[in-house]
């Protein structure tokens, strides 16, 4: 599976966006772009998935470079819930399963 | 519930006793998945059915662990033999074969904590 680069964590204000970046040069034409998020005590949940074109849904954005190599997940209003790791996962098109890194913790502050 | 159901949520055991983990998926998912995770880690994968066969069981890390999955349904992660490395919460999800949605998303119990004294 092609690799995917996270930073450790980040904070946030509540109320405020979040960009949560993800670098994976060497993704391959049939990969998807995969982010779940894992509150605490739960199993990972999905949040969003995009291939080329921006993807938007009522959890959060997803914003993909021109060539690929990175992508953003963006929150738009941080909330107390929004408090999670986020996973940024590259799935082959044919693929069946996901290959987790260790992701972003997000802390958000009321 | 509605959701992929694992039992039991805790379980503390012995080492070198043996141990089984019950999953339970969303009806109808005909893909089924066993992950471990480890504290700080991302969860990795163990095991994937199709059905009731193990069509990808190249994450699992050595012969004391099995799973089965006899009817295509509800399915039991099995380890023999438990090692304190073996600690861990074991996560199972689901999935439809074929999304309508094509997400391709994958459904996550809330998993089962194991722990090895």
């Amino acid at each position: 599976d092609a690799k995917t680069t996270q930073p450790n964590s980040m904070e946030s204000n509540e109320e405020e966006p979040v960009h949560l970046p993800c670098n994976h040069s060497t993704i391959s034409g049939t990969d998807y772009i995969h982010w779940y998020r894992q509150l605490p005590s739960q199993g990972p949940e999905y949040v969003i998935h995009g291939l080329t074109s921006n993807v938007n849904n009522r959890m959060a954005s997803l914003a993909i470079a021109e060539d690929r190599k990175s992508s953003t997940l963006i929150l738009h209003r941080a909330t107390l819930r929004d408090a999670a790791v986020y996973y940024c996962i590259l799935r082959d098109m044919g693929g069946y399963k996901l290959s987790f890194g260790a992701g972003t913790t997000v802390t958000v502050r009321a | 519930g509605a959701g992929v159901s694992q039992t039991p949520s805790n379980k503390v055991t012995e080492k070198g006793k043996y141990v089984e983990l019950r999953c339970d998926p969303i009806s109808g998912h005909t893909a089924l998945y066993w992950y471990r995770q480890s504290l700080g880690q991302g969860p990795e994968f163990l095991i994937y059915f199709q059905g009731t066969g193990a069509a990808d069981d190249s994450g699992l890390p050595n012969d004391r662990f099995f799973a089965v999955r006899p009817e295509g349904s509800v399915s039991t992660l099995k380890i023999q033999r438990t090692e304190r490395g073996d600690s861990a919460v074991y996560l199972c999800a689901s999935s439809l074969l074929r999304d309508p949605r094509n997400t391709g998303e994958l459904f996550f119990g809330e998993g089962s904590r194991l722990t090895v004294l």
